[in-house]
């Protein structure tokens, strides 16, 4: 119950394309979904975040798709571009007793071909 | 700010040591979290404190793994004796209390290597 499922675990994209990663989970007391960037040799950057009273969130070339019946959420990446080319993780935090603890998906490395 | 610092970036060392990751988190930050990285497990969470208290250890692997945080400015992972199975990337991340703060900031890794 307290893991997040993520896929696909690799994914090679067109400049240009639209990159799509997915996940899903079970535990309906999550109530906060980041999405995070990393590069190789750097640590994880908060990249985009919802909570689930929005259905959809976006910021720039990154927009997040919250289905709360579904308990699915998603990250698209229009236009995706030859620097977005990284491992990218989503993850579902609660806050019983105010705690921020995050369990994060397995991680999906994206490539963009110039 | 100078953002969470984390060291050494690299650490090799033989089965049997005792290592010791350092983490400085982001100031005024009172969450501190340790995380092991690896390609099999992903993201694991071993440990997290709020101001300077360890709040849940339950993801720490066994007891040659301990982590302390004397001050808020400042916290360790040791791991004694070190394992080759322990080899991996450990990251700390920090962040703020209050539902309106942006989530965790992470450092930059430590990459360890148990030959």
């Amino acid at each position: 119950q307290q893991q997040v499922k993520q896929s696909p675990q690799s994914l090679i994209v067109q400049k240009g394309g639209i990159s799509i990663i997915n996940c899903a989970y079970e535990n309906t007391a999550f109530d906060y979904f980041p999405w995070y960037q990393q590069f190789p040799g750097k640590g994880p950057a908060l990249l985009i975040a919802i909570r689930p009273d929005v259905s959809e969130k976006k910021e720039g070339r990154f927009t997040i798709s919250f289905n709360k019946s579904a308990k699915q959420f998603s990250l698209h990446i229009m236009d995706s571009q030859p620097g977005d080319s990284a491992t990218y993780f989503c993850a579902a935090s609660m806050r019983p007793a105010g705690t921020y603890k995050y369990i994060f998906g397995t991680g999906t490395r994206l490539k963009v071909l110039a | 700010d100078a953002g969470v610092i984390q060291s050494p970036r690299h650490e090799v060392t033989e089965m049997g040591q005792e290592v010791t990751l350092r983490c400085k988190p982001i100031s005024g930050h009172d969450y501190l979290f340790w995380y092991r990285q690896t390609m099999m497990r992903g993201l694991e969470l071993l440990i997290y404190f709020n101001n300077n208290v360890p709040i849940d250890d339950s993801g720490m692997p066994e007891d040659r793994f301990s982590a302390k945080m004397p001050n808020a400015s400042f916290s360790t992972l040791k791991i004694q004796p070190s394992e080759p199975r322990d080899s991996a990337v450990y990251f700390c991340a920090s962040r703020p209390s209050g539902l309106g703060s942006s989530g965790y900031t992470f450092g930059s890794g430590t990459r360890l290597t148990v030959v």
